[in-house]
């Protein structure tokens, strides 16, 4: 089983304010790896899949990218709405998918 | 618009069963293959089960294998999760969740989630 380890675990950033969220897998999983936003008392939302593509409708403040195994979801100019729970999840080796624990985004 | 309603958690014995049901509209449901993914309180998010568009194959996680049995009725538009010999572990928010098939599957759409509590 792929285990995907986030960092940090929690990230404070004042709003306007770039922030760089980092996902690492055990072994490789090519650029099989999606992002997804969780809000408080809301389902999971798909930002990223293919490790660099927004999702319909996403804003193009999100971007994903990839280095080997090292995954890092960028927010260039955080808003409001923005503070939420990110969670990486692997789709290369499965079943099982496996997310990772997730990175909440704080107002600083 | 692409809409998933999940049904039929509740409050439930130790050893217990309980079905649960997503209801799926605005998409051609049996073109996508299918989720179930939980998530304890507080905690992060765990996938359970997938099955495909025509319901030939099906998948488990380990924690729930030979205890959870993964459906669909692809004329009701409809997924079903049938959970037997409950947990307390269990506890947690279920979600039903769409598959995006581009190079591998990813999560596009979810439902809001349905609360299953496990509990004497």
């Amino acid at each position: 089983e792929i285990v995907m380890t986030q960092s940090p675990a929690t990230l404070s950033v004042s709003p306007g304010e770039r922030a760089t969220l980092s996902c690492r897998a055990s072994q490789s999983v090519s650029s099989h790896l999606a992002w997804y936003q969780q809000k408080p008392g809301q389902a999971p939302r798909l930002l990223i899949y293919g490790a660099s593509t927004r999702a319909t409708g996403i804003p193009a403040r999100f971007s994903g990218s990839r280095s080997g195994t090292d995954f890092t979801l960028t927010i260039s100019s955080l808003q409001s709405e923005d503070f939420a729970v990110y969670y990486c999840q692997q789709y290369n080796n499965w079943p099982p998918f496996t997310f990772g624990g997730g990175t909440k985004v704080e107002i600083k | 618009e692409v809409q998933l309603v999940e049904s039929g958690g509740g409050l439930v014995q130790p050893g217990g069963s309980l079905r649960l049901s997503c209801a799926a509209s605005g998409f051609t449901f049996s073109d996508h293959e299918m989720n179930w993914v939980r998530q304890a309180p507080g905690k992060g998010l765990e996938w359970l089960s997938y099955i495909t568009g025509r319901g030939s194959a099906i998948y488990y996680a380990d924690s729930v294998k030979g205890r959870f049995t993964i459906s669909r009725d692809n004329a009701r538009n409809s997924l079903f999760l049938q959970m037997n010999s409950l947990r307390a572990e269990d506890t947690a928010v279920y979600y039903c969740a769409r598959v995006l098939w581009f190079g591998g599957p990813s999560f596009d759409f979810w439902g809001q989630g349905t609360l299953v509590t496990v509990s004497s």
